[in-house]
């Protein structure tokens, strides 16, 4: 079985650019997270999907940050315009129905 | 408020003794479950066991196991014969009923095995 997939693995880009993650999860899971992880910390949850629904996006700075999963599968992170301090890896992760969630290698961005 | 706390920012263990990494919570709810991943340096999120709040017995995985002590609040995670493949960042994370089981990470152990 296939493991969450993210894309791009690395992303270097000047600031006020615009900038787009993919992810695809766990065949069958219909729970999606994109996290942000700053360096030297945790993971800190941006938003969370159900199906094609976004049930909880408090954490999504919605000046700049964007995100859809348009048919419940696959999904995209947008930043636009990106910051210095937009650099982190960003991780998405699905869930199962019994409660593991699984991680995708993230993407490391950094913006100059 | 649910929160996960991590008090060791680092380890060391010689390769094939065991090592504990600590991991507290606190939450008011009763339906809970605890989660342990395995970082290492190239970034992805390794997940390594489970615990839910009403398992009576202790999660295990190999050579992962989890000592959990509900009364405490503690959800320790102990490696045994640790090997130098397990250096890596070590993050304990709790996700609960009232909060959509949306996981909250701790800041994470970083663990050193030396030959």
């Amino acid at each position: 079985e296939a493991g969450v997939v993210q894309s791009p693995r690395y992303k270097i880009i000047e600031k006020k650019q615009p900038v787009a993650f993919w992810c695809n999860p766990i065949s069958g899971h219909n729970t999606l997270y994109w996290y942000r992880q700053n360096l030297g910390q945790g993971p800190e949850l941006l938003i969370r999907y159900e199906n094609e629904e976004a049930v909880d996006d408090s954490q999504l700075p919605k000046d700049r940050f964007s995100a859809e999963r348009l048919k419940g599968v696959d999904s995209t992170l947008k930043i636009q315009p990106a910051e210095l301090g937009d650099s982190a890896v960003y991780l998405c992760a699905s869930r199962s129905l019994v409660n593991e969630q699984f991680f995708g290698p993230g993407t490391r961005l950094t913006v100059l | 408020a649910q929160k996960i706390t991590q008090t060791q920012p680092g380890m060391f263990v010689q390769e094939k003794e065991a090592v504990t990494l600590d991991c507290t919570y606190d939450t008011s709810d009763q339906s809970y479950g605890l989660f342990w991943y395995k970082q290492p340096s190239s970034g992805e999120m390794i997940f390594l066991i489970y615990q839910g709040s009403y398992d009576e017995q202790n999660a295990t995985e190999g050579r992962y196991s989890l000592n959990f002590q509900k009364a405490r609040k503690s959800a320790n995670l102990v490696i045994s014969a640790s090997q130098l493949g397990d250096s890596a960042m070590y993050f304990c994370a709790m996700s609960w009923s009232g909060g959509s089981y949306i996981p909250t990470f701790g800041r994470g152990t970083s663990l050193i095995v030396h030959p």
